[in-house]
């Protein structure tokens, strides 16, 4: 069975910093890997979504890394603002429904 | 609407009354999914629609849970006998390409408390 896991479970880092949240999972075949964002009260927002034939995707200040070996991904997002402060939340695809398995979700604050 | 859309945004029902939830895909999307995020569980596997069928209900918590789907368009899925752990805002998604592959666009959920 897929798990996903994210750590830190939560982060709080002054405006203009740079942060990594990491997600692994323990079965790496998968096809792509998706990361999202929640803000409070809302759904999900797509943010950026790795093939497994990708180490990379990047958009705007967010880049994505996808490394199905070690069964990780990394969302990097550069010089942070608080707009910024969201939950973050990895994603894989399971079975052949394409159903996801997300991850227990990083919830970002950036401070002033 | 050009996105996914959900009803009723919030829902409070009684312990043991029925309730249901309704979605809207994007138009032309096949496929259809419903998930469930509660709090100390995180998001959660549902259901599964293609078409009007349902390939995949493996993640339905038990038989007070179903889902329908009809003319491959709007699906409802339904709680009978609500009970207080069936608190949880409910997610729906429906899957089309983007950038020529296959993702999935979650629409804004409905939230159910059931006191």
């Amino acid at each position: 069975k897929q798990e996903v896991t994210q750590i830190p479970a939560a982060l709080s880092v002054p405006e203009g910093e740079n942060l990594v949240l990491n997600c692994s999972f323990t079965d790496s075949a998968i096809y792509n890997l998706q990361w999202f964002r929640q803000d409070p009260g809302k759904g999900l927002t797509s943010l950026l979504l790795i093939q497994s034939s990708q180490r990379e995707q990047t958009s705007g200040r967010l880049n994505a890394s996808l490394d199905k070996s070690s069964g990780r991904s990394t969302l990097y997002i550069a010089a942070s603002q608080p707009g910024d402060s969201a939950t973050y939340l990895c994603a894989v695809p399971t079975g052949t429904a394409s159903k996801l398995t997300f991850g227990t979700g990083t919830r970002l604050q950036v401070t002033l | 609407g050009a996105g996914v859309s959900q009803s009723p945004s919030n829902k409070v029902t009684e312990k043991g009354k029925d309730v249901e939830l309704r979605c809207d895909p994007i138009s032309g999307h096949t496929a259809l999914y419903w998930y469930r995020q509660s709090l100390g569980q995180g998001l959660e596997f549902l259901i599964y629609f293609q078409g009007n069928s349902a390939p995949d209900k493996s993640g339905l918590p038990s038989d007070r849970f179903s889902a329908e789907r009809t003319g491959g368009s709007v699906s409802t899925l339904t709680i009978q006998r609500t009970q207080q752990e069936d608190s949880a805002v409910y997610l729906c998604a429906s899957s089309g390409l983007l950038g020529g592959r296959e993702t999935q666009y979650f629409g804004p959920g409905t939230r159910l408390l059931v006191l």
